[in-house]
C-alpha cells in the first residue's frame, strides 16, 4: 500500500544529546510534509511541518530538513529531554490525504 | 477550546459483531479524517468527511463505513468484525479549507475483537 518509510524503528539517545530521526518518502509529487509525536495512550501531536519549496524549517528545539533529490526527510531534536521519549511519525500529503510512515520510537536515557 | 473527542475510549467486541465509534471535532473544524493504527501497519487512512460528504477514501473493505452530521461530528462503523480489526482508531479534524493541512488528533478508540 501507500507508505512513507522510516530507516530505523528505534533510537536511543542520552539526555542532552541531539536526536536525528530519518524518513524516506515515496511520492516525488508530494508538496507538504509533517512530523507528529505520539506518546503512550495519546493521539499523535503536531511537531513541525515543511512545504516542498523549502529545504529547512526550524521550530523550538526541532528542525526539519527536506532533501527532494533523494526523497528524504529528517527531524532533528536539540538537547533531547526525557519528555521527548515517544514514537515519531513523518507524513506526506498526497492525493488529498496524509500518508504516514511506520514510526520511530525515541528513547531518552537519563 | 476543547480538542478532538472520541468515544468510547476502549471497547471489546466479538467476531461478527458490529461497532460504531464517535468523534467530535474541534469547534469550527469541518473536516474529519479517520485512521486505523496497528503495530504492524502503522497509521492507515480510512476516510475523510467534509460538510457531510466523503471527500477521500483509503483502501479498506466496505465493512468500514462512516458518516458526518451537520454539526461536523462523525461516526465510523465496522460491520462483521474480524480479529484483524483490533486496533486503535484515530479521528482527526482540520478546518478543511485549502492549505489547512495540520490534523489535530483525538486520543483514539481502542477496539479489541475476540
Amino acid at each position: 500500500g501507500e507508505s512513507v518509510g522510516l530507516h530505523l524503528p528505534t533510537l536511543s539517545v542520552q539526555e542532552g544529546d541531539n536526536s536525528i530521526i530519518n524518513c524516506a518518502y515515496s511520492n516525488s509529487a508530494s508538496d507538504y510534509f509533517i512530523w507528529y509525536k505520539q506518546e503512550s495512550g495519546k493521539g499523535p501531536q503536531f511537531i513541525i511541518d515543511i512545504r516542498s519549496n523549502m529545504d529547512k524549517r526550524q521550530g523550538q528545539r526541532v528542525t526539519v530538513l527536506l532533501n527532494k533529490t533523494v526523497k528524504h526527510l529528517s527531524l532533528q531534536i536539540a538537547a533531547t529531554q526525557p519528555g521527548d521519549s515517544a514514537v515519531y511519525f513523518c507524513a506526506e500529503r498526497g492525493r488529498g490525504k496524509l500518508i504516514f510512515g511506520q514510526g520511530t520510537e525515541l528513547s531518552v536515557k537519563p | 477550546k476543547a480538542g478532538v473527542t472520541q468515544t468510547p475510549r476502549y471497547l471489546i467486541k466479538t467476531r461478527g459483531q458490529q461497532v460504531t465509534l464517535s468523534c467530535s471535532p474541534i469547534s469550527g473544524h469541518r473536516s474529519v479524517s479517520w485512521y486505523q493504527q496497528t503495530p504492524g501497519q502503522g497509521l492507515q487512512f480510512l476516510f475523510e468527511y467534509f460538510s457531510e460528504t466523503q471527500r477521500n477514501k483509503g483502501n479498506f473493505p466496505g465493512r468500514f463505513s462512516g458518516r458526518q452530521f451537520s454539526n461536523s461530528r462523525s461516526e465510523m462503523n465496522v460491520s462483521t468484525l474480524e480479529l484483524g480489526d483490533s486496533a486503535l482508531y484515530l479521528c482527526a479534524s482540520t478546518l478543511g479549507t485549502s492549505g489547512a493541512n495540520v490534523l489535530t488528533f483525538g486520543a483514539g478508540s481502542r477496539l479489541t475483537v475476540l
